[in-house]
């Protein structure tokens, strides 16, 4: 059974610091993505990673992959306020069922 | 920019009555997915459709659930009796050929 985990679980982090949220997964994919939801809203998709080494950023926030590693990493630069939401890592099954992380609950702070 | 539609955003009902959720995906996405999201979790899929037909089903409560897509387009997922336990958000999602899937705004559910 695949199972996907995200650490921190929260994270309360100050305006203006960098930091890092890991999504590990338990077998074999070459496709990961990464969502962010915002309380009580839908998910938005941030990021498709799609081969190994595979990386991509947007404004503040940069995903990695390392399919070797069964590793993705979504890291924060000079966080601001309006980055503060929930974000899933979820990774890909056959026909694409995707498997959702449990999330990591971000908080920034002035 | 195009959007997946979900109707009703909030229901209330008592348990043992029956809901009715419907989605309209992104045009022109053939695959539509439901989900259903406890609250302070990660979204858990419950059906899979490609075009009119269920791809994948496998985690979906089938003596309370069930899901239709009758002409490919619109879908509707349904649950009779409502249980407590069935208290959450149901997203539907469609995806492109991008393979990233678009989810809608969501239908809160509350079982009284």
């Amino acid at each position: 059974e695949l199972k996907v985990e995200q650490n921190p679980l929260f994270l309360s982090m100050q305006e203006g610091k960098n930091y890092t949220i890991y999504c590990n997964y338990s077998t074999t994919s070459d496709r990961l993505y990464w969502y962010r939801q915002d309380p009580g809203k839908s998910l938005e998709s941030l990021f498709v990673l799609l081969s190994n080494g595979a990386v991509k950023q947007e404004g503040r926030l940069m995903a990695s992959l390392d399919t070797k590693a069964r590793l993705s990493t979504l890291h924060i630069t000079a966080a601001v306020h309006d980055l503060s939401a929930t974000y899933f890592c979820a990774v890909s099954l056959w026909a694409d069922k995707l498997i959702f992380g449990t999330g990591t609950r971000l908080q920034v702070f002035p | 920019e195009a959007e997946v539609a979900q109707s009703p955003r909030y229901k209330i009902t008592e348990k043992s009555q029956a809901v009715a959720f419907w989605c309209d995906p992104i045009s022109g996405h053939a695959t539509l997915y439901w989900y259903r999201q406890i609250l302070g979790q990660g979204p858990e899929l419950l059906v899979q459709f490609q075009d009119e037909s269920v791809v994948d089903d496998s985690q979906l409560p089938k003596d309370r659930f069930s899901a239709e897509r009758l002409k490919g387009v619109d879908s509707t997922l349904k649950i009779q009796p409502a249980e407590l336990g069935d208290s959450a958000m149901y997203l539907c999602a469609s995806r492109d050929r991008q393979e990233t899937q678009y989810f809608g705004p969501g239908t809160r559910l509350l079982v009284l």
